[in-house]
């Protein structure tokens, strides 16, 4: 049973433009939701993250949205640049484990 | 700002034989540590979790006695793949959060992962 769910494999966005990355939970218990981005052959690097008390959190270009009722999280990139270009793992902790998404892989075209 | 390293980058055993990965918190203390595994374009699937001074909690369908886990120290977990396999060829990451009892601001600082080849 899949946990934390990113249904979209990969997404193409044009430079400049906005990309948007979502997730799903189903664990109810999660507090703290994470995305992180991952290029081949390395660990995951932390992006950004956000409590179950917020609904936003932004940090530069990188913003996520946290909507509980729905269970649904996304992580928005504005303007993507062809360096985002990589696999991105959303997260989600209840204080004890952290359990990872499939990932979306991401390609920014110039 | 914190950093996990994490040793050997890759390593070629043959079957049969054991290895052993480091995973070190560099400029902080990690009372608990995780180790991942994950599959050519698969997810990071959570194996086990190390705490320091306790014996490992593994997840379900991981087996114990095939990854030793250690963390003798507040900076160093080790994983030792014993008697590998083909089947176990992977790559191995590990994991070090500073608190262990408030998640908010403590986000899981990665090692750049293990590539392990069995022969």
């Amino acid at each position: 049973d899949q946990q934390v769910k990113q249904n979209s494999p990969s997404l193409s966005v044009q430079e400049g433009r906005i990309s948007i990355l979502n997730c799903d939970y189903t664990n109810s218990m999660f507090d703290y939701f994470l995305w992180y981005k991952k290029y081949p052959a390395e660990g995951p690097t932390f992006l950004i993250s956000i409590s179950s008390i917020k609904d936003k959190n932004e940090d530069g270009r990188f913003t996520v949205f946290l909507n509980k009722s729905a269970k649904h999280l996304s992580l928005h990139i504005v303007p993507s640049q062809p360096g985002d270009s990589a696999v991105y793992f959303c997260a989600a902790s209840d204080d004890d484990k952290v359990i990872f998404g499939p990932g979306t892989s991401l390609s920014v075209i110039p | 700002g914190a950093v996990v390293s994490q040793h050997p980058s890759w390593v070629i055993c043959k079957s049969g034989t054991s290895v052993k990965i480091e995973c070190r918190s560099l400029d902080f203390q990690a009372t608990t540590m995780f180790w991942y595994r994950q599959f050519p374009k698969q997810s990071l699937m959570l194996m086990a979790t190390s705490n320091e001074g306790s014996k490992a909690t593994y997840e379900q369908g991981v087996e114990k006695d095939k990854f030793l886990i250690n963390h003798a120290s507040l900076t160093l977990s080790t994983l030792t793949v014993t008697s590998a396999h083909p089947e176990d060829s992977s790559f191995y990451i590990c994991s070090a959060r500073l608190y262990r009892a408030s998640s908010y601001n403590s986000p899981l600082h990665f090692g750049n992962g293990t590539r392990l080849t069995v022969t």
